[in-house]
């Protein structure tokens, strides 16, 4: 079975600072994607950003990158130049490429993020 | 506007009294999910569905039912909720095709159940 494993369950960073969240992951499938999602106060589920297994480029949306080492199995979130509404739960996501019943997400535990101004 | 609606967004309610959580979506998805988040264990799947009258268990379905009788609503029913089931509750919908693992899902704003 597919599981996501978030280890840092809080972080801190400094307005305007960098911050890496970890991710790992163990799969025995070789086609699927990784996500990350960010969870605001308000509750609401946001898709920051997906990497496919496939692609050896790393993703990127603005100032949020990932690092996919894929042998690793390791998906960390990098979030450049910090602001006050990143912060924020975010919570790592892996989902089978095979669709159907596999469109299931698998999601890790979250790691909450502060942003100090 | 494309959206999942969920309701209510918050419940509170005693054990044994039979509660329904509606969700609906506008965006004539064939999948939706429902998920619970739970402190320290993240979102886990508990039922979904792939189509109107297909469903299927996912990961937690003890103690919870849903139906699927059309295709833009999938409520989620607790005959006899018990304090265990106590959770942010969320529904999901998506393409399932094959080869749309990358697809977004689309989620409610989450429906926010204490039982007493």
């Amino acid at each position: 079975a597919q599981t996501v494993t978030q280890s840092q369950p809080e972080m801190s960073v400094q307005e305007a600072e960098t911050v890496t969240l970890s991710c790992t992951y163990d799969t025995s499938e070789s086609d699927y994607y990784l996500f990350w999602y960010k969870q605001p106060p308000s509750r609401q589920m946001i898709l920051v950003i997906r990497q496919e297994a496939y692609k050896q480029q790393n993703a990127t949306e603005n100032r949020f990158s990932v690092n996919f080492q894929k042998a690793a199995k390791s998906f960390s979130l990098k979030i450049s130049d910090s602001q006050l509404g990143d912060a924020a739960m975010y919570f790592c996501a892996y989902r089978r490429n095979y669709g159907g019943a596999t469109n299931k997400l698998i999601f890790g535990t979250g790691t909450l993020l502060a942003v100090q101004p | 506007e494309a959206q999942v609606t969920q309701n209510p967004r918050y419940l509170i309610t005693v054990t044994g009294k039979k509660l329904t959580v509606t969700c609906s979506q506008n965006m004539n998805h064939e999948y939706m999910s429902w998920y619970r988040q739970d402190p320290g264990l993240g979102l886990r799947q508990i039922y979904y569905s792939m189509n109107v009258e297909v469903t299927d268990k996912g990961d937690v379905p003890e103690g919870y039912k849903v139906s699927r009788k059309e295709k833009r609503n999938f409520p989620l029913i607790l005959e006899s909720p018990s304090p265990n089931q106590t959770s942010l509750y969320f529904c999901a919908s998506g393409l399932p095709g094959i080869g749309q693992g990358g697809e977004k899902l689309f989620f409610g704003s989450g429906t926010q159940l204490s039982v007493l």
